[in-house]
C-alpha cells in the first residue's frame, strides 16, 4: 500500500504558527502536494515539493525529506480564514496516481 | 475561463437506480480522476483515466463505472450495486506530462439516497 498519514485535527491561535506533518511510503514516490479544503468545497492547490528542502509561498511553506518519507506544511500569521482541512497527497510513478491522506482539520481560534 | 464543470451539484438516488455524474473539462488535460469523500474523511480514488478510451480502477471501484470517449469528458455512473452511495464526489483533471502538475478539481456533486 501507499499509506499517507497526517494528524486528524489541530487547533491553533490567530496570529500563531502551525506545522502540519505528513508521512508517506517512499517506494515509487515522485512528489508531494498540499491542498486546502474548506467545508463543502473542492480542494485547492497550495504547494508541490519534489526535491528535499523548503518551498516558501507567502504565509505558507512546505518542506520535504525524501529519504525520511516526511513532509510538513507550515502556516504563519494564522488568520481565521485558514480554518480548513489540509490534505497531503503523494504522487507515485506507478499508474500516475495521486494518493491522498485523510486530511488535517485545522481550527484557528481568536 | 478554463476549468472543470461537474453536474449536477446535488443528486438523489432511489433504491435500485443507476445515476450518472457528469464531469467536463476544457483545460486540455490528459488525465481525469473521480474521488469519493465521506464526512471527515480524505479523498478515495474510484477510477482514473490517463488517456482517451482507457481507464483504470482506483481503490474503491466496486459499484461504479466510467467511460472516456472524449478527452473533455469523464462521466461516473453510480450503479445499484453500490450500497452506500451517499457521499461528496469530486472530479479532477491533470496535465499528464510531468509529475509536478497539480490536479484541478471541480466543485463536486453531493449524492444522497432517497
Amino acid at each position: 500500500g501507499q499509506n499517507i498519514d497526517q494528524p486528524t485535527e489541530m487547533t491553533a491561535t490567530e496570529g500563531a504558527i502551525v506545522q502540519i506533518n505528513c508521512t508517506y511510503q517512499t517506494s515509487g514516490f515522485n512528489g508531494l502536494f498540499w491542498y486546502q479544503q474548506h467545508a463543502g468545497e473542492a480542494p485547492t492547490f497550495l504547494s508541490y515539493n519534489v526535491l528535499d528542502g523548503l518551498e516558501e509561498k507567502g504565509r505558507f511553506s512546505s518542506f520535504l525529506s525524501r529519504s525520511k518519507g516526511y513532509s510538513y506544511l507550515l502556516l504563519k500569521e494564522l488568520q481565521m480564514k485558514d480554518s480548513a482541512s489540509y490534505l497531503c497527497a503523494a504522487f507515485y510513478n506507478q499508474g500516475g496516481k495521486l494518493i491522498f491522506g485523510q486530511g488535517t482539520e485545522l481550527s484557528v481560534k481568536p | 475561463d478554463g476549468g472543470i464543470t461537474q453536474s449536477p451539484k446535488y443528486l438523489f438516488r432511489k433504491e435500485g437506480q443507476n445515476v450518472t455524474l457528469s464531469c467536463e473539462q476544457n483545460l486540455n488535460h490528459d488525465a481525469m480522476y473521480w474521488y469519493r469523500q465521506d464526512p471527515g474523511q480524505g479523498l478515495r480514488l474510484i477510477y482514473y483515466s490517463q488517456i482517451v478510451n482507457d481507464f483504470q480502477k482506483g481503490d474503491i471501484a466496486e459499484g461504479y463505472s466510467v467511460s472516456r470517449e472524449k478527452k473533455e469528458s469523464f462521466p461516473l455512473t453510480v450503479t445499484s450495486a453500490q450500497k452506500n452511495p451517499t457521499a461528496f464526489y469530486l472530479c479532477a483533471s491533470r496535465r499528464q506530462s510531468g509529475s509536478n502538475q497539480p490536479q484541478h478539481f471541480g466543485d463536486g456533486t453531493r449524492l444522497s439516497i432517497l
